[in-house]
């Protein structure tokens, strides 16, 4: 299954609701997580199984999604939010999206 | 949880190197376990992962063949042997371990990384 993220660069102002959406090749079946990964750290697990929060992880992030269309949004940005994102789906195999990387505007 | 990778270098291409990966903070022989590498400023690629008896491993295409993941569970240890290197396998390598019990499924645990650098 190949995962298509979109945009691959979004440039946001803080406090503003931001989406990111990864799109399957397949039906990924909600089998899908959300990395964030800051500039020279390992990615870090905020969602997974489509919209289950990663204890510790700011209630700011969700997930949704399902079948092939799946979403990330950050309900209102914090500085501490730049980073590039990735999703990641393990319904068939183990496969990661390009990214999507996030600035402040 | 802790994962500690080492073992990375500066290998030429053709040759062999070995990652090691030491797991403390969890009951290491009850999950699988998996190799993950990201090339310098691209994205996340799924290397190897394997059965937390280490009776059953899987491998990404662009390295079956030439990898071997193996694990030592009285050392809590995960290993990656890597064969006949290529250039385009210059990456961090990054051991990860799932969020569940005997489950491949999403990474809940990544180590900090160990770097490979092919080139002659």
């Amino acid at each position: 299954i190949q995962l298509t993220q979109s945009p691959s660069l979004l440039s946001a102002s803080v406090g503003d609701r931001v989406t990111l959406s990864c799109k399957g090749s397949q039906n990924i079946n909600n089998y899908l997580a959300w990395y964030q990964q800051k500039l020279g750290e390992a990615p870090k697990l905020l969602i997974y199984n489509t919209n289950s929060l990663q204890t510790g992880i700011p209630s700011r992030f969700s997930g949704s999604g399902s079948g092939t269309d799946y979403t990330l949004t950050i309900s209102s940005l914090q500085p501490e939010d730049v980073a590039t994102y990735f999703c990641y789906q393990y319904n068939n195999g183990w496969t990661f999206g390009g990214g999507t990387k996030l600035e402040l505007k | 949880v802790q994962l500690v990778e080492s073992g990375g270098d500066l290998v030429q291409p053709g040759r062999s190197l070995k990652l090691s990966c030491a797991a403390s903070g969890f009951t290491f022989s009850d999950y699988n376990m998996a190799w993950v590498r990201q090339a310098p400023t691209k994205g996340l690629e799924w290397v190897a992962s394997i059965s937390y008896g280490g009776s059953t491993t899987h491998y990404g295409d662009s390295v079956k063949g030439r990898f071997t993941i193996s694990r030592d569970n009285a050392k809590s240890t995960l290993y990656l042997q890597m064969d006949s290197l290529r250039s385009e396998d210059t990456a961090t390598y990054y051991c990860a371990r799932p969020g569940a019990t005997y489950y491949y499924g999403w990474f809940a645990y990544w180590g900090q990384g160990t770097l490979v650098t092919v080139s002659s």
